[in-house]
């Protein structure tokens, strides 16, 4: 069963518009962290932001929040009033306590079109 | 300034030639990652390394090798065994290996068999 599941494959969203992308999750272990990742084009891997799972918060990194639902097993990221240069790859992942080496497991992505 | 440096930043192999792609690092972390990524795909974890002189398999290590002879580097030899080997390929590391880590990476090497 796929850990990490990213149901849009591509987005698109008007310059200084907001946009969600989605992440769905599955684990047994209580101790976990969930990550985002931007890939532009140059195909360098850029972290974003982290939530743990026993943070009581929503994370948030600038002008990127992450909508933790604990629950529903979803790790949203919200982008705030896009800029062209948010247009790349987006990636989710997690890595599980539970795991040697605290390995990550990523999504397949999310092609992330900001338009003038 | 801290951080991953991979070479070559593009490779082309022959068939039936094994080749090395190297990964160094200057933060000092403990944990090391080699990842592949096809096309449009998100990554798969090819080796890992907690420790100097130790490493694991990760989900798609046919094909593949690793040494961890020093802290700082992480090589990856790609052999003749793995039969479809054009991939962009990632390393990373972090801190430690928990959770609570997330990975710096390197800017990756671009192989494709000619």
């Amino acid at each position: 069963a796929q850990k990490i599941t990213q149901t849009q494959p591509g987005m698109f969203v008007q310059e200084k518009e907001a946009v969600t992308l989605d992440c769905t999750y599955d684990t047994s272990d209580q101790s976990y962290g969930l990550f985002w990742y931007k890939q532009p084009s140059s195909g360098e891997m850029i972290f974003l932001i982290y939530q743990g799972s026993y943070d009581e918060q929503n994370a948030t990194e600038g002008r990127y929040s992450l909508n933790f639902q604990k629950a529903r097993k979803s790790a949203n990221l919200v982008i705030s009033a896009s800029q062209l240069g948010d247009s790349a790859m987006y990636f989710c992942a997690m890595r599980e306590d539970n795991t040697n080496a605290g390995k990550s497991t990523f999504g397949d992505g999310t092609t992330l079109t900001v338009k003038p | 300034d801290g951080g991953i440096t991979q070479s070559p930043k593009y490779l082309f192999r022959k068939e039936g030639q094994n080749v090395t792609l190297s990964c160094e690092q200057n933060l000092n972390h403990d944990a090391m990652y080699w990842y592949r990524q096809d096309p449009g795909q998100g990554l798969r974890l090819i080796y890992y390394s907690q420790i100097v002189n130790d490493f694991q398999k990760g989900d798609i290590a046919e094909g593949y090798s690793v040494s961890r002879e020093k802290k700082e580097s992480f090589p990856l030899t790609v052999t003749s065994a793995q039969k479809n080997p054009t991939a962009f390929y990632l390393c990373a590391s972090s801190v430690t290996g928990t959770h609570r880590d997330g990975y710096t990476f390197g800017s990756g090497t671009r192989l494709t068999v000619v």
